[in-house]
């Protein structure tokens, strides 16, 4: 059972656009959501992250909005570019097991020229 | 070194031999995971050590699969009577402390398994 649903699956976004990608989960004991960068052959790398104590986080062009009566969130992307292309994971870390992350199964991202 | 080393950065072998994958964290990082990413797949948690002791190591897929970490540092996982489905991208990450905050991953190693 996918305890974190990832969606879409895939993305395509014209240069400027904005994209969106959306998390939901289900474990009310999540208390940390990091959302992960992945370039082919490279290992993820965490974007931005967010804590349930706030409902939106913004760093440079990335923002994270988070709903937590809904048990959504999301990532936003603005003024999308082509080196913005890459996976993304979003990931939601359980306290109460182990602090165990649990992730998303990720959104490959391309941004048209 | 300045980021999460891991080596090889591709491996080939023959089914049912032995493979052994190398991780060296970033100095100082006290907690080390290892993950498996197989083609289009999220990413499936294997072990993580805290120190050299491995609180966790359900997601260890079965016991041809093993992890051991010795110093503090460096880490190797090793799978034995290697399958075909243990092909896959294994991901090396380390972090300060053992609170899955802050996660640094390395290249990853890619494994065929023929």
């Amino acid at each position: 059972q996918q305890q974190v649903k990832q969606s879409p699956q895939s993305l395509i976004v014209q240069k400027g656009g904005i994209s969106i990608i959306n998390c939901a989960y289900e474990n009310t004991a999540f208390d940390y959501f990091p959302w992960y960068q992945q370039f082919p052959g490279k290992g993820p790398a965490l974007l931005i992250a967010i804590r349930p104590d706030v409902s939106e986080k913004k760093e440079g062009r990335f923002t994270i909005s988070f709903n937590k009566s809904a048990k959504q969130f999301s990532l936003h992307i603005m003024d999308s570019q082509p080196g913005d292309s890459a996976t993304y994971f979003c990931a939601a870390r359980n306290a109460g097991n182990n602090r165990k992350l649990i992730w998303g199964l990720g959104t490959s991202l391309a941004v048209n020229p | 070194g300045a980021g999460v080393s891991q080596s090889p950065s591709n491996k080939v072998t023959e089914k049912g031999k032995d493979v052994e994958l190398r991780c060296d964290p970033i100095s100082g990082h006290t907690a080390l995971y290892w993950y498996r990413q197989s083609l289009g797949q999220g990413l499936e948690f294997l072990i993580y050590f805290q120190g050299n002791s491995a609180p966790d190591k359900s997601g260890l897929p079965s016991d041809r699969f093993s992890a051991e970490r010795t110093g503090g540092s460096v880490s190797t996982l090793t799978i034995q009577r290697t399958q075909q489905e243990d092909s896959a991208v294994y991901l090396c990450a380390s972090s300060m402390i053992a609170t899955n905050e802050k996660l640094f991953f390395g290249s990853g190693t890619q494994l065929s398994v023929l």
